[in-house]
């Protein structure tokens, strides 16, 4: 197995900018995880699926993100506009079960919002 | 809503030493997880340890939990240079969400 892809690896954008993040799960695997890790503030749980369906989106920070699960294979993080406090290293990751299991992380995406 | 809690935030040790790193957290758990993370790439999980066990072992890595002081150490035995990364303890709170720590950097010099 491939692991879980993320795509872009790294993304320079303009502040107000759309900028769209991409994520392949692990085959098989039922939770799917957004993450956004900066200095500051560490690792944060932005929003989880759960069979492609969203279950919690409470670390979403505002209105300008969106992320959408369309099926099994895919997920998006969708920033619009984007800000420079948006800048920092997104992160997807797949699992089994949400709390007893081990998450699988894929690469990150590293965002720079000018 | 922080759940787990590192300490150091960084240690630096000679190589071939060994490295402890620890995690307190606030509520009761049934299992705690240490991931790490080396720069530039993302979290690799190391071990999960159930709250019906006291400690686990995985090649040179020693984890111990405490239930009653809600507290897991890292034990990384003969450290290598490989081993520089940053050390995260990961534990589910009342959501059933996976909570991580803000890590320990972890340098070993040679």
């Amino acid at each position: 197995d491939a692991g879980v892809i993320q795509s872009p690896r790294h993304e320079v954008t303009e502040m107000g900018q759309e900028v769209t993040l991409r994520c392949k799960p692990i085959s098989g695997h039922d939770y799917l995880f957004w993450y956004r890790q900066t200095m500051m503030r560490g690792l944060e749980l932005l929003i989880y699926f759960n069979n492609n369906v969203p279950i919690d989106d409470s670390g979403m920070p505002e209105d300008r993100f969106s992320a959408k699960m369309p099926n099994a294979s895919f997920s998006t993080l969708k920033i619009q506009p984007s800000e420079p406090r948006d800048s920092a290293v997104y992160f997807c990751a797949s699992s089994r079960i949400i709390s007893t299991d081990t998450q699988y992380f894929g690469p990150g995406t590293r965002l720079t919002v000018l | 809503s922080q759940q787990g809690e590192e300490d150091p935030q960084a240690l630096s040790i000679q190589e071939g030493e060994n490295a402890t790193m620890n995690c307190s957290y606030k509520t009761s758990i049934n299992n705690l997880q240490w991931y790490r993370q080396n720069s530039g790439r993302g979290l690799v999980h190391l071990i999960l340890i159930r709250s019906n066990e006291r400690e686990k072992h995985s090649g040179r890595l020693r984890v111990t939990l405490d239930t009653s002081k809600k507290s897991s150490s890292l034990l990384i035995t003969a450290s290598r240079a490989a081993d520089t990364a940053s050390y995260f303890c990961a534990t589910p709170n009342r959501d059933d969400k996976i909570i991580f720590g803000k890590g320990t950097r972890l340098h070993i010099l040679p």
